[in-house]
Parts: C-alpha cells; structure tokens; sequence
C-alpha cells in the first residue's frame, strides 16, 4: 500500500511550457484534492475531485487543469508556466467527503518556473 | 469566512524542553481539527484530530484539545526531541457551501527547531 505518489519530485520549467503533475492513490479513496504550498504560507486548494469525471475548481484555479478518467489517477496540468506557479505543489485524498475525515498526503513535487 | 491562524516562527527549544504551538480558528460550522506535520523534504503526515469540542486528540506524545469557547487548538508535548524538528500545520476541516466535500483550511505553518 503505498498510498499518495507523485511525480516528479523537482521540476525546473522555462516560461510558457507546459508539464503535467501525476498524482496516483492506492487507497480507492473517491476524493482527491491539488494544492500550492508557497513559502512561509499555508496550503492553498487549486482544484479537486469527488469521484471519476467530477472535477471543480478550489481558491486558485488560474492557469491550471485537471482530469480525473480513473478513481486512481488525477493528474494537474500547468499550461503556459509562468514564475508565479514556482511552488510546491501536493496532492491528496480521503474516503469521504465527512468533515471528520482525513486528508492523505502525497510528498509533493517542487516546481520552479524561470 | 473560515480560517486558521497559527503563531509564526520558527520556534527553537532545546531537547526535552515542553513545546507550545498556538492556533486559533474562525468557522462558520462545526468544523474538525487537525495537526499535520510536515518533515524536511516530506509530505504532510497527519499528527492528530479532534472531531467536536472538548475531544483530545493525541499522538507520539503530543496532544491538542478542541476548545470552542476560545476557538482554539493548540498543540503540545511535554518533552520534545531532536527528531521533532520539522514544520507543524493547524487546519480545519468544514463542509463546502458550494459543493459536497469537506474543505480544509490551512495555517502558515510553524517551525520548530529542537537543538541537543
């Protein structure tokens, strides 16, 4: 059970390319969940998922997309990197959307855009 | 609106020292608590949670309890090691109003840096 894996773990993108994020869970958790960590700040949710094809934007959803064909896989696609999207981005899931529930996180990818 | 403030750091202590990481919380609903704990070059790893007011939520030692009279929830341990060092997130989960699933909220994030 390896629960929430992600790659790559460090990426550097030049201005206006483009990568996808993979974020794989081994859990059949239905929810899923990308965040941005910036510096000295807390997480901030780009978008999220409650379940195969379901997908719906977070707080920062700008200049990101996402997918969801599988209950295993949601990969984030950053189209038009830009220095702004430098951060470290997680993913994460839950069995449910219960309030009681708990986020499993995934170790992250460090993306630096030049 | 929601939100969660933790005290800023970094904080350093040195070996058994007793640690205090203080967070306060704005919710509009019953929201459930959690500390995640984030180690140098890791993920977020969940420390603890509490569910409803007055709970305890404990772990490896630490303990934060769920206080709604003064929306608080603050983390402690009564001795803390070396390997402790690392980077402690407050958060709270509360039901979305816009869509079905439980939206969590972050705190900045406290360091703690334990010297021998």
């Amino acid at each position: 059970n390896a629960g929430v894996t992600q790659t790559p773990k460090f990426r550097i993108l030049k201005i206006g390319q483009s990568m996808t994020l993979q974020c794989t869970q081994d859990m059949n958790h239905n929810y899923m969940y990308w965040y941005r960590q910036d510096p000295g700040m807390g997480l901030k949710l780009i978008y999220y998922s409650v379940g195969a094809g379901i997908t719906d934007k977070g707080e920062v959803p700008n200049g990101y997309n996402v997918s969801r064909s599988t209950t295993e896989d949601f990969p984030l696609r950053l189209e038009l990197a830009a220095p702004s999207q430098t951060s470290v981005y997680f993913c994460a899931s839950s069995i449910t959307a219960l309030v009681t529930d708990t986020q499993y996180f995934g170790p992250g990818t460090r993306l630096t855009v030049l | 609106g929601n939100s969660v403030t933790q005290m800023e750091g970094p904080v350093t202590l040195s070996e058994e020292a007793f640690l205090t990481i203080n967070c306060t919380y704005t919710a509009t609903g019953y929201p459930s608590l959690f500390w995640y704990v984030q180690y140098p070059g890791e993920g977020l790893q969940l420390l603890l949670k509490a569910t409803k007011a007055d709970d305890k939520g404990s772990n490896k030692g630490f303990e934060a309890t769920y206080r709604k009279e003064t929306t608080s929830f603050h983390l402690e341990k009564g001795s803390v090691q070396v390997s402790d060092s690392a980077v402690y997130f407050c958060a709270l989960s509360d039901r979305s109003t816009l869509n079905n699933f439980n939206k969590f909220y972050f705190g900045s994030g406290t360091k703690l840096n334990v010297k021998p």
